[in-house]
């Protein structure tokens, strides 16, 4: 079956710039997590959506960033103003939780380069 | 604060050689996640690990757990060129559904 998706696979903008990133999960998938990828900071938790509502945003660094996610599927991830410290990978993933195990299932990734 | 540790962060070893890469964590949690990530590409779920002394066998690489020690391994027995990549754990922060990753063990393996 279908995986999780994610576009852009790649994005340029400039500095200031605003953009949007989205994520389709897997379907029938309750949960749905934003990670992100830099080479100095490795694998960073941004946020994580049950459903629609968001219980934990612990992970966004400003509040630059903000998420939504509708009708219990597609997901975006918005970053206001970029600066070039938001330059990283930006991978989704998804859930089935099942039990209470909550096994991820990542998407290929956005790359993200603010200039 | 959950925190995951992984040695060695970079591996490089021969074919046909064994090896062994150490997760270590620092607060209790009894679900453990084993991913491969390839260059530039995503991550790869290779195993998930429910309890103490949970071990999984997937061709070459077997992974284990021992909760008590904090401590999960990832072994390659007679090493090939394809298992080239990087080796994340991540332990789930219990209660909190994020998962916490470490900071990835590359590994090349010569031909």
């Amino acid at each position: 079956g279908a995986g999780v998706s994610q576009s852009p696979s790649n994005k340029v903008t400039e500095k200031g710039k605003d953009v949007e990133l989205r994520c389709d999960p897997i379907s029938g998938h309750t949960a749905l997590y934003w990670y992100r990828q830099s080479l100095g900071q490795g694998l960073e938790f941004l946020i994580y959506f049950q459903g629609n509502s968001a219980p934990d945003k612990s992970g966004l660094p400003s509040d630059r960033f903000s998420a939504e996610r509708t009708g219990g599927s597609v997901s975006t991830l918005t970053i206001q103003r970029t600066q070039q410290e938001d330059s990283a990978v930006y991978l989704c993933a998804s859930s089935p939780v099942r039990g209470g195990l909550y096994e991820q299932f990542f998407g290929p990734g956005t790359r993200l380069t603010v200039l | 604060e959950l925190k995951v540790e992984q040695n060695p962060l970079f591996l490089s070893m021969q074919e046909g050689k064994n090896y062994t890469i150490y997760c270590n964590y620092s607060t209790t949690s009894d679900r453990l996640y084993w991913y491969r990530q390839d260059p530039g590409k995503s991550l790869e779920s290779l195993f998930v690990l429910l309890s103490n002394g949970a071990v999984k066998q997937e061709g070459r690489l077997m992974a284990s757990l021992d909760t008590k020690a904090r401590l999960s391994t990832l072994h390659i027995t007679a090493a090939v060129h394809d298992l080239s990549a990087t080796y994340f754990c991540a332990v789930d922060n219990r209660g909190a559904q994020k998962l916490v990753f470490g900071q990835g063990t590359r590994l090349t393996i010569n031909p």
